[in-house]
């Protein structure tokens, strides 16, 4: 029934270390993002991405990078982790309506990254 | 560039009180949404409402209103007869729409953080 789903929900991990996190949506939609929710709950939109096209916020590190094998799923990967890196990520996606409008993004339920 | 702006950081009333949080945005798009979420302490993002540039109707559901006006670029939402429940950080949202018609990721506000006193 899970909406959009993320793995794992906890991921503590070294300085320097390579990790992913999953992103899996069962509602059919045409969109995915992630977003990162730091210490002080400010969100921010990393990438979006449709089977067409990537977006990529510019203040994004080139260390962090999606994958998507199908539509359903996009993953996030990161590579040397940093201290800074530690926050909340989110995954959401959304599908665009009759007329062209999209609907509401859906979140997935986060992912508590913590970097020591 | 787009810009949303919750002034009201945190805000705390007692239980059944009525409460407005703020929220102002600014954008250059002429078609644009706005979105309302609730994180409650557990962690999630839970949607409340959406609301088209071009649709300026305000919205009611249950104790929850929203007032959209363009005039004063402000999508405002009230809780009426505050609960303990509701207790949350709530953020105010905006997107656009690409060029290529691709939806825009969100711009968050900062969130306002609301506590209901017993």
């Amino acid at each position: 029934d899970t909406a959009v789903s993320q793995t794992p929900k906890y991921l503590v991990t070294q300085m320097g270390n390579d990790k992913s996190i999953k992103c899996e949506q069962n509602l059919g939609h045409d969109t995915m993002y992630w977003y990162k929710q730091d210490s002080k709950k400010f969100l921010k939109i990393m990438f979006s991405y449709n089977n067409k096209e990537l977006i990529i916020n510019e203040t994004v590190p080139n260390r962090f990078s999606p994958k998507s094998p199908d539509k359903a799923h996009l993953n996030l990967h990161i590579n040397s982790l940093e201290l800074g890196d530690s926050a909340v990520y989110f995954c959401a996606s959304s599908s665009r309506l009759a007329g062209g409008a999209y609907n509401e993004q859906f979140f997935g339920p986060g992912t508590r990254l913590t970097v020591l | 560039a787009q810009k949303v702006t919750q002034a009201q950081t945190e805000i705390s009333v007692v239980e059944k009180e009525d409460v407005t949080l703020d929220c102002v945005y600014e954008t250059r798009d002429t078609t644009y949404y706005l979105f309302w979420y609730k994180q409650p302490p557990s962690g999630e993002l839970v949607f409340l409402i959406r609301r088209n540039s071009f649709d300026e109707q305000n919205e009611i559901s249950g104790r929850y209103s929203w007032n959209f006006q363009k005039s004063t670029s402000s999508f405002n939402f009230t809780i009426t007869a505050s609960q303990v429940v509701d207790s949350a950080v709530y953020f105010c949202a905006l997107s656009g729409v690409y060029s290529g018609g691709g939806a825009d990721g969100l711009t968050f506000g900062k969130g306002t953080h609301l506590i209901i006193q017993p």
